[in-house]
């Protein structure tokens, strides 16, 4: 079956502008997570749904960024006035089940470049 | 959120076995231990997670200490592929079910 989607796989912006970033989970997963990676470093947590709900988002930087899930499998994050600190690689996983207990399955990431 | 300790890199020869260790002394006791990997300019993919009992799958095998504190993971047959960023995560309710990454131990595989 289908894995986990992002689009767009590379996004190009200039600093200032407002960026929408897609997730499409697998299909009857409740969890979904956001991260973004820098390079040479691990990927850093943004935010957790369990369905429609952020479990945890405090991993979110600052008020510029946002993220929904409003029907429980697509989330979109969204990033106002973009700056050149967030020019990174967002990385989106889902997983279903217990949580702990449970394996997640990542997609391949939306390369963002704020220039 | 638990803390866990990897090397930051650790060399094997091809088809021989590779043991990454972790340590992750502050786990709760209802976290499970969870391995992925990120091959180079990939997205982490899952590897292997236990709770108490060692654990195998197709991919590797996960070894357990008896209090918890640590764990090793274990690539039977290192092959080219295996070349990867390996990452040891204490996952369940402790973190609210969050994902923690720290910054994983490198593998490099010589042919």
């Amino acid at each position: 079956g289908a894995g986990v989607s992002q689009t767009p796989s590379n996004k190009v912006t200039e600093k200032g502008k407002y960026v929408e970033l897609r997730c499409d989970p697998i299909s009857g997963h409740t969890a979904l997570y956001w991260y973004r990676q820098s390079l040479g470093q691990g990927p850093e947590f943004l935010i957790y749904f369990q369905g429609t709900g952020a479990a945890d988002d405090s991993g979110l930087p600052n008020d510029r960024f946002f993220a929904v899930r409003p029907e429980g499998s697509v989330s979109t994050l969204k990033i106002q006035r973009t700056e050149r600190g967030d020019s990174a690689v967002y990385l989106c996983a889902s997983s279903f089940g217990q949580v702990g207990n449970t394996e997640a399955f990542f997609g391949q990431g939306t390369r963002l470049t704020v220039v | 959120d638990a803390k866990t300790t990897q090397p930051n890199s650790m060399e094997s020869n091809e088809e021989e076995p590779v043991h990454l260790p972790c340590n992750h002394s502050t786990i709760s006791g209802t976290d499970y231990i969870h391995w992925y990997r990120q091959l180079p300019s990939q997205g982490p993919e899952y590897v292997i997670h236990g709770l108490t009992s060692n654990v195998n799958n197709r991919m590797a095998s996960l070894a357990i200490a008896e209090d918890r504190k640590s764990s090793t993971l274990i690539l039977h047959r290192a092959t080219l592929r295996d070349a990867a960023v390996y990452y040891c995560i204490p996952h369940g309710s402790s973190n609210t079910g969050k994902l923690i990454f720290g910054q994983g131990t490198t593998l490099q595989v010589k042919p």
